[in-house]
């Protein structure tokens, strides 16, 4: 496709579910990153790769949050028994360049809601 | 800890009506200043800033970085209800993470 591309668009898991989100990133975009936005907030940064290698992971909250791109273009972000504090829009993004100084595209985001 | 700060945090206008949005930002490992407009759930890229003093415009949109002062102003002139928006302010750093303000959320009215 010609943007970054997240599945699925919404979810509602029961607290202690264990969820997964994917994110199909812009074919050849090098960096990729997970934002946590809750509502009313702008985005967080939670984890940034390039290529395979997860560069930083300073913005999970706890251990329960696990992302992984294993190949270097998917991404998937994990979250382990959910919680209720969990409830957000996770956005993908991805980027052409390795550092800074370049746009990020966005995907339209997973509603996680947490019941 | 790293910030962007937004104002106004929400903002009303008229249709017709002309806005300033400002964005002020630590200097710790800067490299950019992002604009991006967010309507449903994607945000979209509007601009990118990276020299002092230059003006950058796109259509009715025009926006410009102060890397003194450490602020940008984003101006939306003869607004439209179709610019009704959250407007997002965004530092780049060098560590590629992009730090995110809360938005402004502006509402034009017919």
């Amino acid at each position: 496709g010609a943007g970054v591309s997240q599945s699925p668009r919404y979810k509602v898991a029961k607290r202690g579910q264990d969820v997964a989100l994917r994110c199909d990133p812009i074919s050849g975009h090098v960096s990729l990153f997970w934002y946590q936005q809750a509502l009313g907030q702008g985005p967080e940064f939670l984890t940034y790769f390039q290529n395979e290698a997860q560069l930083d992971k300073s913005g999970l909250p706890s251990d329960r949050f696990f992302a992984e791109r294993p190949e270097g273009s998917v991404s998937t972000l994990k979250i382990q028994r959910t919680q209720q504090e969990d409830s957000a829009v996770y956005l993908c993004a991805s980027s052409l360049a390795l550092m800074g100084n370049t746009e990020a595209f966005f995907g339209q985001g997973t509603r996680l809601t947490v019941v | 800890e790293d910030k962007v700060v937004q104002s106004p945090l929400s903002l009303v206008v008229h249709e017709g009506d002309t806005v300033t949005l400002n964005c002020s930002y630590e200097v710790t490992n800067f490299r950019s200043l992002l604009w991006y407009k967010q309507e449903k759930k994607a945000p979209t890229f509007l601009f990118m800033l990276t020299s002092s003093g230059i003006e950058k415009k796109s259509g009715r949109l025009s926006s410009i970085l102060d890397k003194k002062e450490l602020f940008s102003i984003l101006n939306i002139t003869a607004t439209q209800t179709g610019d009704s928006a959250i407007y997002l302010c965004v530092k780049g750093g060098a560590t590629n993470k992009l730090i995110f303000g809360t938005g402004t959320l502006l509402a034009v009215q017919p």
